[in-house]
Parts: structure tokens; sequence; C-alpha cells
């Protein structure tokens, strides 16, 4: 079993859907949880941590559930330019990279937003 | 602007051949860096972790004798690829942990490398 499981994808949506990536994670120690976004062969650019009470910027919201081990997130009014890979990640420290924690990849889901 | 400067951004090589990728951190001192290795369709994974003034950490099936990792500064993290053969193509990244227990990381723009 992987570490960080997503949705295979791709999903292809119209502009103004709503659209919802799901990710599980194997660790149970695992201490801190992202959403990073990666257009077409370049860098992961941080999208957003995940925190347990759940947390929102602007369109997107991302949800945790410690005890199911799930990760969420929900783009609203998807926009063309949302048009990217979107990658759960996983470290097991608190704090990124420290005490040895390292960042665990989930394989991406590819998001297609058509006019 | 961009905070860590990776070099360069791809490169096709011989069979054979070897290939150094340099990753510099230009806001900050970075201690440790990490190389990730991506495949098409695949998540990146990681390779090594790369330790100022110490040996790197690789991960279990990585080949120290063929990535070969140098940290030779606080701003500056070097990955060749020795003797490069076409199952190495792939896209080769580094990032740098923001520290400070920031939870965010840096990532270089990545190397597409091609070896023919």
């Amino acid at each position: 079993r992987k570490e960080v499981e997503q949705d295979p994808g791709p999903f292809n949506v119209p502009e103004g859907a709503t659209v919802a990536f799901n990710c599980t994670y194997s660790n149970s120690a695992s201490q801190s949880f992202f959403w990073y976004r990666q257009d077409c062969r370049k860098e992961p650019k941080l999208l957003m941590s995940v925190y347990s009470s759940g947390n929102e910027d602007g369109r997107f919201t991302a949800q945790l559930n410690r005890a199911s081990q799930y990760i969420s997130l929900l783009i609203r009014d998807s926009k063309l330019s949302d048009s990217a890979t979107y990658l759960c990640v996983v470290n097991t420290a608190i704090m990124i990279y420290n005490q040895g924690g390292k960042l665990i990849f989930g394989q991406g889901t590819e998001l297609s937003v058509k006019p | 602007g961009a905070v860590v400067s990776q070099h360069p951004s791809w490169v096709i090589c011989k069979s054979g051949t070897s290939v150094k990728i340099e990753c510099r951190s230009l806001d900050f001192q970075a201690t440790t860096m990490f190389w990730y290795r991506q495949f098409p369709k695949q998540s990146l994974m990681l390779m090594a972790t790369s330790n100022e003034g110490s040996k790197a950490t690789y991960e279990q099936g990585v080949e120290k004798d063929k990535f070969l990792i140098n940290h030779a500064s606080l701003t500056l993290s070097t990955l060749t690829v020795t003797s490069a053969h076409p199952e190495d193509s792939s896209f080769y990244i580094c990032s740098v942990p923001n520290g400070g227990g920031s939870t965010e990381a840096f990532f270089g723009q990545g190397t597409r490398l091609t070896v023919v």
C-alpha cells in the first residue's frame, strides 16, 4: 500500500464547477499535511497547509480527519487557471523537515478546467 | 523572486557520461537540502537528504555511488548523476526547508534529464 494515495484522476470539469480531491495516508504518526499544486513539468508550489480544524483560503477548503487518516481539498467556482496537478503531501514531523521528518507525496490528481 | 535556484533546467547527455545539477538557496542558509526524482505521471520520490558538512543520507534503493551529492556550502548542494543511462532520464528537483519551524518547503525549478 502506498504511503499517500490520491484519486487517480484526471478530472475534467467546466468552469464554475466544484471539485473535490481525496487523499488517504497510511502512517498514523504523520503530523503535518499539505496540498501542493504542480503545473506541467514545473516545481510544486504550496497551495495550503491542512489543519485538524479545517481551513479555508478563498475558493479552496481543506479538511483533515486524523481518525480516518483522510485529507480533502475542495475547489469552488473553478477557474481555467486552476488546471494543474494537485499533490497531497504528508510529513511525519510537526515542523517540516525537523526531527528527521520528510515529505511524502501522493501521485497527484490532474485537474483540467474547460471553458 | 525565486528562493531556490536550480541549474540547469534541462540537459541531454549521452549514455555513460556524468551530469551535475546545482541547487542554490538564494535567501537563506540551508544546512539541509533534499533531492527528489519524478518520473512521468508519478509522484515525487525523495532520493536523498543533503547535509552540509557531512555525508548525504540516501533513501532505500537509491545508489549512493551513482547519485553523488555534495553540500559544499550552506547555500549550495550538487547532485551528480554518474555514468548516466536512459533509465536515469527523469525530472530531478531539489528543495530547501524554510527553517525556523516553518511548514513550507521551497523547491527549485527542476532539471529535466534526458539520456540518449
